[in-house]
């Protein structure tokens, strides 16, 4: 599936640096979701974008900052870190964000990692 | 609070047919998802339900019961290949998704 792509894919941050995650989608969706995956844990829903505009931030902390320029990519900002961040991080996209039955397709993710 | 519930982890052998059980509670409901994840991968889209009752899709079948807030993905004719964690997901009122946590499901020769 090359629906939905993420740079990088895997990353390893120390706690002061200051990196960003890319999301691209080539499905012509109008929502982008950010998600954070840890083992055994649900997915949790960090930020949904809905026609570029920011639609949901589920209490998530200020060292994560989304931005999203256009309906087809998205960016998660990251800076001083913490340990407990070191998840799987990934992007979904679906055709929009308010209607039922909508499926959201997702990237691989970028695996991070923080010292 | 919202919550959804699968078996964390499930074993079935090659060639056997094997139910993933999900139980949910949520704040309104606008359809329920099953995904397949393999380890290191993307989740994939399997199965959309909102109405009551069983949708087939090959060796794959998803069943609903809203009254009950339960739901089942049915693997027949397992494969190795059918390793994975699958991952049980509902439609809220407001138009997110609640996760489960995943069945990790082993497939033995």
């Amino acid at each position: 599936e090359t629906g939905v792509t993420q740079t990088p894919r895997h990353l390893v941050m120390g706690m002061t640096n200051k990196k960003s995650l890319k999301c691209e989608q080539h499905l012509g969706h109008n929502a982008m979701y950010w998600y954070k995956q840890s083992a055994k844990k649900p997915l949790e829903l960090m930020f949904v974008y809905n026609f570029k505009e920011q639609t949901e931030n589920n209490s998530v902390p200020s060292r994560f900052s989304p931005e999203c320029p256009n309906s087809s990519h998205l960016f998660l900002h990251l800076h001083t870190l913490q340990p407990e961040d070191s998840a799987l991080y990934l992007c979904a996209s679906s055709q929009d964000g308010g209607s039922g039955g909508n499926t959201q397709y997702f990237g691989p993710g970028t695996r991070l990692t923080v010292l | 609070g919202q919550n959804i519930d699968q078996p964390t982890e499930m074993t079935a052998t090659e060639g056997a047919i094997v139910q993933i059980n999900c139980t949910y509670q949520t704040s309104g409901f606008n359809g329920l998802f099953w995904y397949q994840q393999h380890a290191g991968e993307a989740p994939t889209f399997l199965s959309y339900n909102v109405l009551d009752g069983l949708e087939e899709k090959g060796r794959f079948s998803s069943f609903l019961s809203r009254s009950k807030g339960y739901s089942y993905l049915l693997l027949k004719e397992l494969q190795m290949k059918d390793s994975a964690s699958y991952l049980c997901a509902v439609m809220d009122s407001n138009y997110q998704l609640i996760w489960g946590a995943g069945t990790k499901l082993i497939i033995k020769p």
